[in-house]
């Protein structure tokens, strides 16, 4: 299929500080996702990452404190902004819709491998 | 809201013999039904998929099933190995394309 990369991978950092976390795909993607995963749980959908507009957001997701970019179809950036204890999980993006070399179509969803954060 | 509801949440079996995790979802216009294997550390990985316009999926040793009218759907897994062992999570999803997840299953294969 295709490359999905995130940077960083983890990272410590301090209350009230902000963390941007890139997700980078090496293939055209239709469609990118923000999912949280924090430890021992499921998955939870953040937001839709939507090119060239605002992303749309889940309920109990804020745009000030999630905000989004998707500035073309094989990168996007999630920001958590003042971060607090409770901000520490896994962040996941996800793609869906994808395209690879040889016109071969992926119409499943895929993930990257994930930032770990931890917010003192 | 949308919901999924996944069961169990452990699973415990023997080596050779077969794991069905099970699922229920709320939402009547999902179409999308994936499974991911999540290994410790690492990203869910798509193991197996089933649209609504089948019943039955089946790939080597994993099968999924679909009931649309019951709105269940179970993974199957048969002649379970060590390495099977992981966090499986079932999801739906509709033209949206965003995956709503179960709550996840840890499945122990004991050897």
């Amino acid at each position: 299929s295709a490359v999905i990369s995130q940077k960083p991978s983890r990272d410590i950092c301090q209350r009230g500080t902000s963390l941007t976390i890139q997700c980078q795909v090496d293939s055209q993607v239709t469609m990118m996702f923000w999912y949280r995963q924090q430890p021992g749980q499921s998955l939870t959908l953040i937001a839709t990452a939507n090119q060239g507009s605002e992303a749309t957001y889940e309920s109990g997701f804020v745009i000030d404190k999630f905000p989004i970019s998707r500035p073309n179809l094989t990168f996007s950036t999630l920001t958590v902004s003042n971060m607090s204890p409770e901000d520490s999980s896994i962040y996941l993006c996800s793609v869906d819709g994808l395209w690879v070399a040889g016109g071969t179509f992926y119409n499943e969803q895929f993930f990257g491998p994930g930032t770990r954060l931890t917010v003192l | 809201g949308e919901n999924v509801e996944q069961h169990p949440s452990t699973l415990s079996v023997q080596e050779g013999d077969s794991a069905v995790i099970k699922c229920t979802y709320s939402d009547s216009a999902s179409n999308y039904f994936p499974w991911y294997k999540q290994e410790l550390g690492k990203r869910p990985q798509l193991i197996i998929d089933i649209r609504s316009n089948v019943g039955e999926k089946k790939d080597q040793r994993i099968a999924v099933t679909l009931n649309k009218t019951a709105k269940h759907f179970s993974l199957h897994i048969t002649e379970t190995q060590p390495e099977d062992s992981a966090v499986y999570f079932c999801a739906s999803s509709s033209n949206t394309g965003k995956l709503i997840f179960g709550q996840g299953t840890t499945l122990q294969v004991k050897p």
